[in-house]
């Protein structure tokens, strides 16, 4: 199971962590994507982290402003994203390695 | 970036009908392929991986076959259950998805 959180209402220019805690699996033997998806649009992948954190990965409208995390010893994945804007106001999803298991998403609204 | 063109948009469907919807890559992914279907307040679920093996579980009415830059999606004899959105999306390298198709019943 993928629990994501921290989703909120922020200003254009902030910043928001969100989280995403796994459970009934070896967490720290999976890379682990962050998915967003502005409602009603499209899937759009954001970041990617390897089972160990050496290998971070992200999407060129995020590069420099998202920064992707993992505690393999509390079974979580992050997503630092800064410097918002209203185009990044989306459901933010993580998922499985193989896209095989997702969370039920948290909503991130970038609104002044 | 790899690419995904995949069509059509939209399309509707009477129950019972054969459905196929194509996605095209901008270069080689070899069968780095999912299919993932969507409904609506829900998240994505993976129906195929590695362009044509079906998930466990998924109903055997779905298929996908192809590999390189050309791929299909079919559902045969669409149910009433099958209304939802579908994506293609490639994972040879950083994954894209394709735009989705979003299915209705005629």
């Amino acid at each position: 199971q993928l629990v994501e959180s921290g989703g909120a209402v922020i200003q254009p220019g902030g910043s928001l962590r969100l989280s995403c805690a796994a459970s009934g699996f070896t967490f720290g033997h999976y890379t682990l994507h962050w998915v967003r998806q502005v409602p009603g649009k499209g899937l759009e992948w954001v970041s990617l982290i390897n089972y160990n954190s050496t290998d971070k990965y992200y999407a060129d409208s995020v590069k420099g402003r998202f920064f992707i995390s993992r505690d393999n010893s509390r079974n979580s994945v992050y997503l630092q994203m800064n410097s918002l804007s209203t185009a990044d106001t989306a459901f933010y999803y993580c998922a499985l390695s193989r896209f095989d298991y997702w969370g039920q998403g948290t909503l991130v609204i970038v609104s002044s | 970036d790899v690419q995904m063109a995949q069509s059509p948009s939209s399309l509707a469907a009477s129950l019972g009908a054969r459905v196929t919807i194509t996605c095209q890559a901008s270069q080689d992914i070899g069968k780095s392929l999912n299919w993932f279907q969507q409904k609506p307040g829900k998240a994505p679920k993976v129906l195929i991986y590695d362009a044509s093996t079906l998930e466990t579980g998924v109903p055997s009415r779905f298929s996908g076959r192809g590999s390189g830059t050309f791929f299909t999606f079919t559902i045969n004899s669409l149910q009433p259950d099958d209304v939802a959105t579908y994506y293609c999306q490639q994972y040879d390298y950083l994954p894209t998805f394709g735009q989705g198709t979003k299915l209705e019943i005629k």
